[in-house]
């Protein structure tokens, strides 16, 4: 089936920093990709919609000035967790489709440590 | 609004025992249900979708439009199908998914 990589898979940074997640759709081209968030013993919770050369779509009561997503290419999209305290670690999930409604695949996970 | 519920968040049996995990979901128009599984120290991954009536790894669910049920089935539980599983259904517009709080399906030896 297709694959769907993140990088990294595990980052600890110090509060106030920012943090790049990659989301990486490996053998297919992928127009919309997905992030989510996981907290722990939680269940995932969509956190935008990452549209290929457009802007993303971000869901209620998330800030699109501290989650910033970037779609630049058919195959890569970027989450930046800017100025990151330590309420924003969590477990930061990436989807992707070949298209249409297409399976959904997801990626590994990264684990995100803001201490 | 849309909302999932999988009353249960800890499922325990025996292996070769019956298993079923509940899902109730309330949602405008007409979804396509999914059941998402996760292993331990995996990605998530699909296990089936109601449009496809298939069944997976023993798994069968069943869409119940009255009931707005999808409960995911298996007759004989194997000690591997240990796992989270997640209710997922899906709006025809678009590709994103409403994830249930999952249930922890625990298959003892």
């Amino acid at each position: 089936g297709a694959v769907v990589s993140q990088h990294p898979s595990r980052v600890i940074c110090k509060s106030g920093t920012s943090v790049k997640i990659e989301c990486r759709s490996l053998d297919f081209q992928a127009t919309t990709m997905f992030w989510y968030r996981q907290f722990p013993k939680q269940s995932l919770m969509l956190m935008a919609t990452s549209n290929e050369g457009s802007k993303a779509t971000y869901e209620q009561g998330v800030e699109k000035d501290k989650f910033l997503i970037n779609h630049a290419s058919l195959t890569l999209s970027t989450l930046t967790v800017t100025s990151a305290h330590p309420e924003d670690s969590s477990f930061y999930i990436c989807s992707a489709g070949p298209g249409g409604k297409d399976t959904q695949y997801f990626g590994p996970g990264t684990r995100l440590t803001v201490l | 609004a849309q909302r999932v519920t999988q009353p249960e968040k800890l499922l325990s049996v025996f292996k070769g025992a019956p298993v079923e995990l509940k899902c109730n979901y309330s949602y405008s128009g007409s979804p396509e249900l999914f059941w998402y599984v996760q292993y331990s120290r995996q990605r998530l991954q699909l296990l089936l979708r109601h449009i496809s009536r298939e069944s997976i790894k023993g798994f069968t669910a069943d869409l119940n439009k009255g009931e707005t049920s999808f409960h995911l089935k298996k007759p004989f539980a194997q000690e591997e199908d240990s796992a989270m599983y997640y209710c997922a259904p899906r709006d025809n517009y678009g590709q994103n998914f409403v994830f249930g709080p999952g249930t922890r399906l625990s298959v003892l030896p």
